[in-house]
């Protein structure tokens, strides 16, 4: 399968802390995303980060690639109650099938 | 900008029916996918329409199918339902481009339950 993998699965923080989730794929990629899931609702784009980029922020996200590992992180800092989501990475082969692969997603719980 | 909808929002089918559901993506954006996501399966990509032809094609059986108009919306149609179909379909529409290249915006989405 080239569905990519979230860990952890569930991460629980206070508000203000950091929250780091990271994600792992198999095979050569155009580029990685990060989406947001409201329980049950669509996803939100955070961030595309191409292979030849290895860092990226925006606001309090930050995501880091390392390919020759096959991972990448997001990092949220100083996280606020409203960050409370599923997080799910989404990878773009390089060769082969076009189209996106979801990781199995991390589960953010921010504690006010 | 309106973002991208979904109608309807919650769909309740019997087994053996079938189901059209739409979607309009935003003003501009010519690529239309559509996904499957289940607690067991995850998100699953069903099929991308660019231009009112089909692109890309996922792994699902031809019970599901769709189609695209000139204006870009687009339906999704599943036939003989089944139970292992309820799930919730979320619409994604981009650019353009080759799918993923660019980000996708995605619909709330249409939860589907089978009984």
């Amino acid at each position: 399968s080239q569905q990519g993998e979230e860990d952890p699965q569930a991460l629980s923080i206070q508000e203000g802390e950091n929250a780091t989730m990271n994600c792992s794929y198999k095979t050569s990629i155009n580029n990685l995303q990060w989406y947001r899931q409201n329980s049950g609702r669509g996803l939100v784009h955070l961030i595309l980060i191409r292979s030849n980029e290895r860092e990226k922020h925006s606001g309090r996200l930050r995501v880091t690639l390392d390919t020759s590992k096959k991972s990448s992180s997001l990092l949220i800092t100083a996280s606020r109650a409203a960050d409370t989501a599923s997080y799910f990475c989404a990878t773009k082969p390089r060769t082969g099938a076009n189209n996106l692969f979801f990781g199995t997603g991390t589960r953010l719980t921010v504690i006010p | 900008k309106a973002g991208v909808t979904q109608t309807p929002r919650y769909l309740i089918k019997t087994r053996g029916q079938q189901v059209t559901l739409s979607c309009s993506p935003i003003s501009g954006h010519r690529s239309v996918s559509w996904y499957q996501q289940t607690p067991g399966q995850g998100l699953q990509f069903l099929f991308e329409y660019f231009s009112e032809t089909q692109r890309n094609k996922g792994n699902f059986p031809g019970r599901f199918s769709g189609r695209q108009f000139s204006n870009s919306r687009s339906e999704m149609n599943v036939s003989t339902l089944e139970l292992g179909d309820s799930a919730l379909y979320l619409c994604a529409s981009s650019l353009g481009g080759e799918l993923g290249t660019y980000e996708q915006y995605f619909g709330p989405g249409t939860r589907l339950t089978v009984t």
